[in-house]
């Protein structure tokens, strides 16, 4: 199995511009997380899913952060408009009962 | 809001000596306990999971359990300069995670 699939793995935008990270979760899981890593925050979970339902949003930033999980092998973490305190590493797990982490991706917003 | 602590760190030790990591949790119906190590610049890597009271050995890996007093902590014998690293302990299926703890092994 390829793992925990995330792209880009690096994301450089302008502030204000929308921005959209992809995670394609290993087959067979059904729960997906997204997560936010910085220095002074530590690893937050942004929100996670089971069987492609939102199941707890309450770490999502503001309003200009979305999360989609359309179908089982698939989501997107999506902020509009980016702003440089959202500079991060954001990474994304699947798991049936062990959660697995994809690569990341590290996003600077400029 | 559920939380997972773990002591602040960072933590210190010779090389062969072993590392203990504390980690205490706030749900006191959590079931799932996982230690996770976190090399730097890399992603976390599940090194341990453990469900019931008690031990569970994995080679240098100890994970202990009291759900009574609501804590799980992780054993690193004969530790190596290769265990450094950010451990961090998530709890339960919703996967919250505490600060870490950054463990340095001095050869």
């Amino acid at each position: 199995d390829a793992g925990v699939i995330q792209s880009p793995r690096h994301e450089v935008t302008e502030m204000g511009q929308e921005v959209t990270l992809r995670c394609k979760p290993i087959s067979g899981h059904n729960s997906l997380f997204w997560y936010r890593q910085t220095m002074m925050r530590g690893l937050e979970l942004l929100i996670y899913f089971n069987n492609n339902v939102p199941i707890d949003d309450s770490g999502m930033p503001e309003d200009r952060f979305s999360a989609k999980m359309p179908n089982a092998s698939f989501s997107t973490l999506k902020i509009q408009p980016s702003e440089p305190r959202d500079s991060a590493v954001y990474f994304c797990a699947s798991s049936t009962t062990k959660a697995f982490f994809g690569q990341g991706t590290r996003l600077t917003v400029v | 809001q559920k939380e997972v602590e773990q002591n602040s760190g960072p933590l210190s030790v010779p090389e062969g000596a072993i590392a203990s990591l504390n980690c205490t949790y706030s749900d006191r119906v959590s079931q799932s306990f996982f230690w996770y190590r976190q090399y730097s610049g890399k992603s976390p890597e599940l090194i341990m999971s453990i469900y019931s009271n008690g031990d569970k050995e994995d080679g240098r890996f100890t994970a202990q359990l009291n759900k009574a007093s609501q804590y799980v902590s992780l054993l690193i014998r004969d530790s190596q300069p290769s265990d450094s690293a950010t451990y961090l302990c998530a709890v339960n299926n919703d996967m919250r995670f505490g600060a870490g703890t950054r463990l340095t092994v001095k050869p």
